[in-house]
């Protein structure tokens, strides 16, 4: 079975603060992808990667970063932390296969609040 | 762009009663269609997927059935039960263009809530 690992369940940061999200894939996937989700607005992506150290913007790019240094791990950085980044945090990764046929398989979230 | 629209929530249905969650999307190609569920205090997890027009996807007694005439993918279960209730989103998938690999297009989710 893919397994994704999101390093936190639960976190809770100050405005300003440089926050990390981790998220580990044990499936050699060659894309990651991270996403928010926020009540009333599904999932939303914010970044993904299709290869190391290659990133691509998603919807909603602005106040993140992301790193990719190795194939299993995928990063999502909060350069200054604000209020409105609190929300549920979801990676997931995905073979690079046929394009249309690949699903993606999502780590357990991670519910950031920032106060 | 492309773009999923689901029906709004939320959802309460009693134990055995018949399941609509109606989806519906706007995509310049031919997309590949997924419908994810959300349990509670988890990730998503892939329910069922159909890759052409007129194919049906199946899963747990829940299927959805690829319709390019009216670009839908509703899903439908016979006779729900309590550990069904979740969260539904619909999905599609789209290529990269010049990039490879595969991008989701989300609905908003249709949070359903079955009763004893």
């Amino acid at each position: 079975d893919v397994k994704v690992t999101q390093s936190s369940r639960y976190l809770v940061k100050r405005t300003g603060e440089k926050v990390f999200l981790e998220c580990v894939q044990d499936m050699d996937h060659e894309n990651m992808f991270w996403y928010r989700q926020d009540p009333g607005l599904g999932l939303r992506l914010i970044y993904f990667s299709y290869d190391v150290k290659m990133k691509e913007k998603g919807d909603i790019p602005e106040g993140y970063s992301v790193s990719r240094e190795k194939k299993e791990r995928f990063s999502l950085i909060l350069e200054s932390a604000s209020t409105n980044q609190t929300s549920m945090y979801l990676c997931a990764s995905s073979y690079q296969g046929s394009w249309d046929n690949q699903p993606q398989h999502f780590g357990d979230g991670t519910r950031l609040s920032i106060l | 762009g492309n773009s999923v629209t689901q029906m709004e929530g939320p959802v309460t249905l009693s134990e055995e009663a018949f399941l609509t969650i109606n989806c519906t999307y706007t995509a310049t190609g031919y997309p590949s269609l997924f419908w994810y569920v959300q349990y509670p205090g988890e990730g998503l997890q892939l329910l069922l997927k159909a890759t052409k027009a007129d194919d049906k996807g199946s899963n747990k007694g829940f299927e959805a059935t690829y319709r390019k005439e009216t670009t839908s993918f509703h899903l439908e279960k016979g006779s729900v039960q309590v550990s069904d209730s979740a969260v539904y989103f619909c999905a599609l998938i789209e290529g990269l263009g010049e990039t490879s690999g595969s991008r989701l297009t989300f609905g908003e989710g249709t949070q359903l809530t079955v009763n004893p």
